[in-house]
């Protein structure tokens, strides 16, 4: 595998469902990135980890939650989600957070919320 | 809060030339990002402007003027291919933070 990997691909998911979205890149990075992109809506940043520590927190609701086990790895927990959460949400990686580091995006996850 | 402001859709012809700009507030930016987004993938970096000018990188040029709060990203000799959406996004500088426009989707009529 090479780049940014996300699984799974596509996830419909009930309201009262939690399931996680994984993401993994393979590219040495120290930072990694969660994104949220709705239809019609700028990209929005949900959350920043640094060499593992989350740097920064949008004011994401807690029905959101990031886990960063490692340097390469980055989970986004979902639970007792609602329908406007439906989006694409982007997963990327960069040298190091903040600055002019180039980000390296995964495909992203299609969520569907029912 | 800091706005990016970018024309929602474009139509060039194949082989023509295009410009898509982007504006935004001057304070607490830092530089500008250009990324390409075909439908259904993921972004793809194009460049990254710092300072006032033109950089040019194959088919593809940015350009930035800080004090004016504005960018552009050029496209020559245009390709079937190019059709995508290009967001442009700034670097404020208070907090490295990186804020995306809402893209310009660019279709290429042949």
């Amino acid at each position: 595998e090479t780049g940014v990997t996300q699984t799974p691909r596509h996830l419909v998911m009930g309201m009262t469902n939690k399931k996680s979205l994984k993401c993994e890149q393979h590219l040495g990075h120290n930072a990694m990135y969660w994104y949220k992109q709705s239809a019609k809506k700028p990209l929005e940043l949900m959350f920043v980890y640094n060499f593992k520590e989350q740097t920064e927190n949008n004011s994401v609701p807690s029905r959101f939650s990031p886990e960063c086990p490692n340097s390469s790895h980055l989970f986004l927990h979902l639970h007792t989600l609602q329908p406007e959460d439906s989006a694409l949400y982007l997963c990327a990686s960069s040298q190091a957070s903040g600055g002019s580091y180039e980000q390296y995006f995964g495909p992203g996850t299609r969520l569907t919320v029912t | 809060g800091q706005n990016i402001d970018q024309p929602t859709e474009m139509t060039a012809t194949e082989g023509a030339i295009v410009q898509i700009n982007c504006t935004y507030q001057t304070s607490g930016f830092n530089g500008l990002f250009w990324y390409q987004q075909h439908a259904g993938e993921a972004p793809t970096f194009l460049s990254y402007n710092v300072l006032d000018g033109l950089e040019e990188k194959g088919r593809f040029s940015s350009f930035l003027s800080r004090s004016k709060g504005y960018s552009y990203l050029l496209l020559k000799e245009l390709q079937m291919k190019d059709s995508a959406s290009y967001l442009c996004a700034g670097l404020m500088n208070r907090d490295d933070k990186i804020i995306f426009g809402k893209g310009t989707r660019l279709h290429i009529l042949p």
